[in-house]
């Protein structure tokens, strides 16, 4: 099936720094999603992208859709200690039976204060 | 408050026994998936429905059963023939056509 190849696998950063994620595909997606899941927790959508090249931002968090629609990278600057979690990036496909999403293996975030 | 329900929140299970978890959602939504979640992987697609009535293998179908006899509810048995199925199961849905899933609070099921 479809695969996310989400990088990096996990980062320990300090407080204040800004981070940088992505994630790749060999298959054309046709909208991007960005998710953070806190411990025991379902994952909380952040930035919907649903055109290639689109940039949105949600507050210090900034998303990218690549132009050939086969990746995208999330920023987060400033961070602070309650960005710690797990990201996940989702790319969607359409099927005969409708939307499918399918995940990466997540980006964890620790920040040290 | 509009919303996604899955319940309950921790769950044990004796090996070779039945299990469904529950997912409730009142948000008129259309389609409704299951996904399974082990350390260091991503969601994995177990079911996912469209509309009332109808549904889909994912890609880790197998262990598993479903029913979508209403909108609002899509709850999961985990048979006996699931090898290993302690894990953190999470229940999403979506409006028809649109492209953002909402997810649950999520089940972890831990098999003793």
């Amino acid at each position: 099936g479809q695969q996310l190849n989400q990088s990096p696998q996990s980062m320990f950063i300090q407080e204040g720094e800004d981070v940088s994620m992505n994630c790749t595909s060999s298959s054309i997606f046709n909208t991007w999603l960005w998710y953070k899941q806190d411990p025991g927790e379902g994952p909380v959508l952040l930035i919907a992208l649903y055109k290639a090249g689109e940039l949105t931002s949600n507050g210090r968090l900034t998303a990218q859709f690549g132009i050939t629609r086969k990746d995208s990278f999330l920023n987060i600057s400033a961070s602070i200690p309650s960005d710690v979690g797990i990201y996940f990036c989702a790319g969607q496909l359409l099927y005969e039976y409708g939307n499918k999403l399918v995940f990466g293996a997540g980006t964890i975030l620790r920040v040290k204060s | 408050d509009g919303g996604i329900t899955q319940s309950p929140k921790y769950l044990f299970r004796k090996e070779g026994q039945n299990v469904t978890l529950s997912c409730e959602q009142n948000l008129n939504h259309d389609a409704m998936y299951w996904y399974r979640q082990d350390p260091g992987q991503g969601l994995r697609l177990i079911y996912y429905s469209q509309i009332v009535n109808d549904f889909q293998k994912g890609d880790i179908a197998e262990g598993y059963s479903v029913s979508r006899e209403k909108k609002e509810s899509f709850p999961l048995t985990v048979t006996s023939a699931q090898k290993n199925p302690t894990a953190f199961y999470l229940c999403a849905s979506s409006s028809q056509g649109d492209t953002e899933a909402f997810f649950g609070q999520g089940t972890r099921l831990t098999v003793v």
